[in-house]
Parts: structure tokens; sequence; C-alpha cells
């Protein structure tokens, strides 16, 4: 099993521009989630589902946006970039339970 | 509003040493709580999970235990080593849909040879 993967791993992006980052699990995860960390801080979610065609806010979902149209992918689409939205990006997944969490590399994304 | 903190910010130990990372939440209704470790420029990986209905977990070297009412949880390292560098993240479950996350900002430990 791959696990939880995620592309690309870095991206430079200009003010302005859109991009998706992809995620994709293996495991028949039911639940999914996007997460943000900024240096020297914790992790932030943003997105998360709980199943195909179901998706809901989390702390920090402003500037982003989710579908999930099958079990296995869960992109993350950016809509006029800023510089903010500097970070990087986790992509996770878990059952409902037991409730562990498991997460891809992450993508590096720049925002100039 | 749920808030996790995490003491020390960062640890330097000598090799061997046994060590206690802190995590405390600032609501103690919480559902699970995981431990990570984040190694530099990778993801997270899941080290333990201990569920509400635990006191504690033990993994190898590694064990964490939960007091809901103080509102804290512990890992602790028995010998370590230069290996157990990295960055190490407490994370809270909310007592809501959707296993929803709360994580501290880590403490980073170096363990020096």
């Amino acid at each position: 099993n791959a696990g939880v993967t995620q592309t690309p791993k870095f991206r430079i992006l200009k003010i302005g521009q859109s991009m998706t980052l992809q995620c994709t699990q293996d495991m028949n995860h039911n639940y999914m989630y996007w997460y943000r960390q900024d240096p020297g801080m914790g992790l932030k979610l943003i997105y998360y589902s709980v199943g195909a065609g179901i998706t809901d806010k989390g702390e920090v979902p402003n500037g982003y946006n989710v579908s999930r149209s099958t079990t296995e992918d869960f992109p993350l689409r950016l809509e006029l970039a800023a510089p903010s939205q500097t970070s990087v990006y986790f992509c996770a997944s878990s059952y409902p339970t037991p409730p562990e969490q498991y997460f891809g590399p992450g993508t590096r994304l720049t925002v100039t | 509003k749920q808030e996790v903190t995490q003491i020390p910010a960062a640890l330097s130990v000598p090799e061997g040493e046994n060590l206690v990372l802190n995590c405390s939440f600032t609501d103690s209704a919480i559902y699970n709580l995981q431990w990570f470790r984040q190694d530099p420029g990778k993801g997270l990986t899941s080290l333990l999970l201990i569920q509400s209905s635990q006191r504690e977990q033990t993994s190898g070297r590694l064990n964490a235990s939960l007091d809901k009412s103080s509102g804290r949880s512990t890992l602790y390292i028995a010998a370590s080593q230069p290996g157990d560098s990295a960055t190490y993240l407490c994370a809270v479950f909310l007592r809501e849909y959707g296993n929803k996350l709360v994580f501290g900002a880590g403490t980073i430990l170096r363990v020096k040879s």
C-alpha cells in the first residue's frame, strides 16, 4: 500500500494564480482532511470530508475549495493565490473508528 | 475553543537519557489523543493513539499517558537515541463529528551522540 500520496511536492505560484493540490489514499478510509502548517506552528485544519460527496469547512477555509467525488481522492483548490497561503499542506485520512489519522508527505507551496 | 500547548518547545539531551514531553489541553472533554513524529521536511508519522477509555499506550521505547481530568498527556521516551531527533506533535480529537484534530506547536527534540 502506498498510503496517502500528495502531488506536487513543491510549487511556486505567483500572486493571483490558481492551482490544485492532489491527494490520494489507498486504505479505503472514509474520512479525509487537509491541513496547513506554518513555520513553528501546529497544523490547522482547512477542510475535511467524511465520505464521497460530503465536505465541510475546518478552522481556516478561506481562499480554498475542495471536492470529494471518490473515496480515494480529495483535491484542494487554491483560487487567486495570496502570499498568506505560503505554507506546507498536508493531506490525511482515517476510518471513523479507530480515528487514527495517517498523513501524506506534504506539498510545500510558496506564493510570491 | 480547544487549545493545545506543548512544553518544552525544544529539548536537547545526551544519548541514553530518559525523557518526558508534555502536552496540555484546555477542554478536558476530549475524545482521543494522538502523538506524532515529524522529521525535517517530511510528513507526520503516527506514534501512538490513546482512545478515550484508555489511560496509556506503549510502543517499544515509547509510552504515552492521558489524564483527561487534569488536561494533560505525556510522552515518555526511554533510552533516547540520536535517531529519535525530530519534532514531536500532540493532537487532541474534538468531540465533534468528523474526528477533527487540534494540534500543539510541537517539541523539537535533539538527542546528542
